[in-house]
């Protein structure tokens, strides 16, 4: 069973530092493209940014270039989401998603992570 | 930028049939934007239903269907029932690695 579970969300103040995981299992974890998708409360879905299988290839949504990472390791079938200079804005479930093959879609999603930001 | 468009919200009853849609600001969406569809209930992760344009994902009924029309994505739900009231999400590929949602489109069916 394909399984997604998302941690490290929490109350951050402005400016400051976050890390998301998301750990995989039930799939060849380094097969897929994976992604980060969020929704702020109330508000609709936003993706946010992409990593390719060997994490050479890497896109993301304007609002978070310069202050998101995404990553990936595959020997932990684990991916990742550093976010730095956190704004109120970024306050948001943050969904990690797989890509299908080919990757013209989400088949799986995580249950989402909280991150609050405020002072 | 380009923003997806989508309708804010629909009314149905139930069993009846509605089609929500998926546009462009500017220009015209096709097949080569792989258009999917996803849905959602308050509290719940998404689901997928649809997929490059019209495939359905494993173990979605098949009153969903996806399509083109015109210049659009669509999604036309027939026979409507009643936990089929949530939000719908459009999904776009634009290109260069870029993904784009639609708003969203909230289905209300009384």
């Amino acid at each position: 069973e394909v399984q997604l579970v998302e941690s490290g969300g929490g109350l951050v103040q402005p400016g400051g530092s976050l890390r998301l995981s998301c750990a995989a299992s039930g799939f060849t974890f380094s097969s897929y493209w994976m992604s980060w998708v969020r929704q702020a409360p109330g508000k609709g879905l936003e993706w946010v940014a992409n990593i390719q299988q060997d994490g050479s290839d890497k896109h993301y949504v304007d609002s978070v270039k310069g202050r998101f990472t995404i990553s990936r390791d595959n020997a932990k079938d684990s991916l990742y989401l550093q976010m730095n200079s956190l704004r109120a804005e970024d306050t948001a479930v943050y969904y990690c998603a797989r890509f299908g093959n080919p990757p013209t879609k989400y088949d799986y999603w995580g249950q989402g992570t909280l991150v609050t930001v405020s002072p | 930028q380009t923003v997806v468009t989508q309708e804010p919200s629909f009314s149905v009853s139930p069993g009846g049939t509605v089609t929500l849609t998926c546009g462009l600001s500017s220009g015209s969406v096709s097949t080569s934007y792989n258009p999917s569809w996803y849905q959602q209930t308050p509290g719940q992760a998404p689901r997928t239903l649809i997929y490059n344009t019209n495939t359905r994902s494993s173990g979605v009924p098949d009153r969903f269907s996806g399509s083109i029309l015109g210049s659009q994505a669509a999604l036309t739900i027939t026979g409507a029932q009643a936990d089929d009231e949530s939000d719908y999400y459009c999904l776009l590929y634009m290109g260069s690695g870029i993904w784009v949602f639609g708003g969203g489109t909230k289905v209300t069916v009384l």
